[in-house]
Formats: structure tokens, C-alpha cells, sequence
């Protein structure tokens, strides 16, 4: 079974600019979280996704959007990037009323310069 | 706030050297007490969920147990693939319609493991 996959790995980005990073989750997992991972605030929840819904949000600004297809698979966008958006996002899939584990890819890595 | 402490940061064993690494949280009605495992370069790598106080979780050299206000990790006598960092994380006790998946993580601690 193919596990979670995000892309692209790595994003080299400039203030001001936008991006969007892309994650399929297992197969039929219905709900897609986001986490940002940074070495000094650690894992920080962003929103989780479910049926194509925002479920839960964060405490992060507006800049920060995500959505989610009717196959599950899911996009996060981020506006008007700044220095501190430099990060390691992570992308998880999990299975809604059966098991709260979730399942991680290995992430894309952005550097906004 | 809920809030999840762990400690130590970093922690440097010798091969079969057992240790504990401890998980300190502060969450309204939990729901369950995650660890994970992450490696250099990617995600996170799920371990344990422990539900109520008392349970206790094993596999392989590492065991887990939960108590009201923190949970440990304790590690029998490693072996340098448990190299990592291991991570802790709380889900409170709303309804997953309401919480969702969301997560709450400590800071980690980084286990090295020398030969």
C-alpha cells in the first residue's frame, strides 16, 4: 500500500511570492492534516481537511490556505510568503472514525529567501 | 491552552544503556497520548497510543505507559537504529467531529544511540 505522498520535496521560494504544495493521501483515508515543523517551535498543527471540508484550524494567519478534492488529495497554498514560512510542512492521512493515527509523508522542505 | 513538555531535549546513550524519556502534558479531557518516531528527512512515523492512565504499550526494545500527567518512553537496551527523535503529541477530548485530528506535539527529544 503506497503511503503518504507530498510534492514537491524541496521548494526554494522569495519574499512576496505564493506556493502551493500538493499531497495524496493513502488510499482511502478521508481526512488530510497539515503540520508545519520548525526547529524551534517544533510541529505545529495548520488545519485538517475531511469530505472536502476544513474540519479544524490552527493558529496561523490567513496567508496560510488549504483544500481538498473529491479524491481526497489535498493542496496548501501560502500567500505572500515571508522569511519565518521557511519550514518543513507535513502533510498526514488518517481513516475518520476508526483510528485517530495518522500517517505522515516525508514532507516538503521551503526555504523563502 | 493545551500545552505537551518533553524532556529531556537531547539524550546520549551508550549500546543496551536503558533510559525513560518523559512526555509532560496539560490538556483538556484527553482523548489519547501519541508517540512517534521521526528519522532525518521525514515524517513522523507513529508508535503507541495510550488512552487512559495505567495503560502500558510495547514493541520491540521501547515501552510506553500513561499516568494522569505525563507519559514515558522508556527504552531497553538500545541499539544504534533507535537513533532518532521521538516525539510525543496529545489529542483532547472533544468529539472528532469538533477536534478533528488536531494534535498537539512536545518538542521532542533526540535519542543517540553509540556502538
Amino acid at each position: 500500500k503506497a503511503g503518504v505522498t507530498q510534492t514537491p520535496r524541496y521548494l526554494i521560494k522569495t519574499r512576496g511570492q505564493q506556493v502551493t504544495l500538493s499531497c495524496s493521501p493513502i488510499s482511502g483515508h478521508r481526512s488530510v492534516s497539515w503540520y508545519q515543523q520548525t526547529p524551534g517551535q517544533g510541529l505545529q498543527f495548520l488545519f485538517e481537511y475531511f469530505s472536502e471540508t476544513q474540519r479544524n484550524k490552527g493558529n496561523f494567519p490567513g496567508r496560510f490556505s488549504g483544500r481538498q478534492f473529491s479524491n481526497s488529495r489535498s493542496e496548501m497554498n501560502v500567500s505572500t510568503l515571508e522569511l519565518g514560512d521557511s519550514a518543513l510542512y507535513l502533510c498526514a492521512s488518517s481513516l475518520v472514525g476508526v483510528t485517530e493515527k495518522l500517517f505522515f509523508g516525508s514532507g516538503t522542505q521551503l526555504s523563502v529567501l | 491552552e493545551d500545552q505537551v513538555t518533553q524532556s529531556p531535549e537531547a539524550l546520549r546513550l551508550q549500546e543496551g544503556e536503558s533510559s525513560s524519556l518523559n512526555c509532560s502534558y496539560t490538556v483538556s479531557g484527553l482523548r489519547g497520548l501519541f508517540w512517534y518516531r521521526q528519522d532525518p528527512g521525514k515524517g513522523p512515523e507513529f508508535l503507541f497510543t495510550l488512552y487512559s492512565a495505567g495503560e502500558e504499550k510495547e514493541k520491540e526494545r521501547l515501552k510506553a505507559t500513561l499516568t494522569k500527567k505525563e507519559s514515558f518512553l522508556h527504552i531497553t537496551a538500545p541499539k544504534p537504529e533507535d537513533s532518532a527523535t521521538y516525539l510525543c503529541a496529545a489529542l483532547r477530548g472533544e468529539t472528532i467531529k469538533a477536534a478533528g485530528n488536531k494534535l498537539t506535539f512536545g518538542g521532542g527529544t533526540r535519542v543517540l544511540v553509540k556502538p
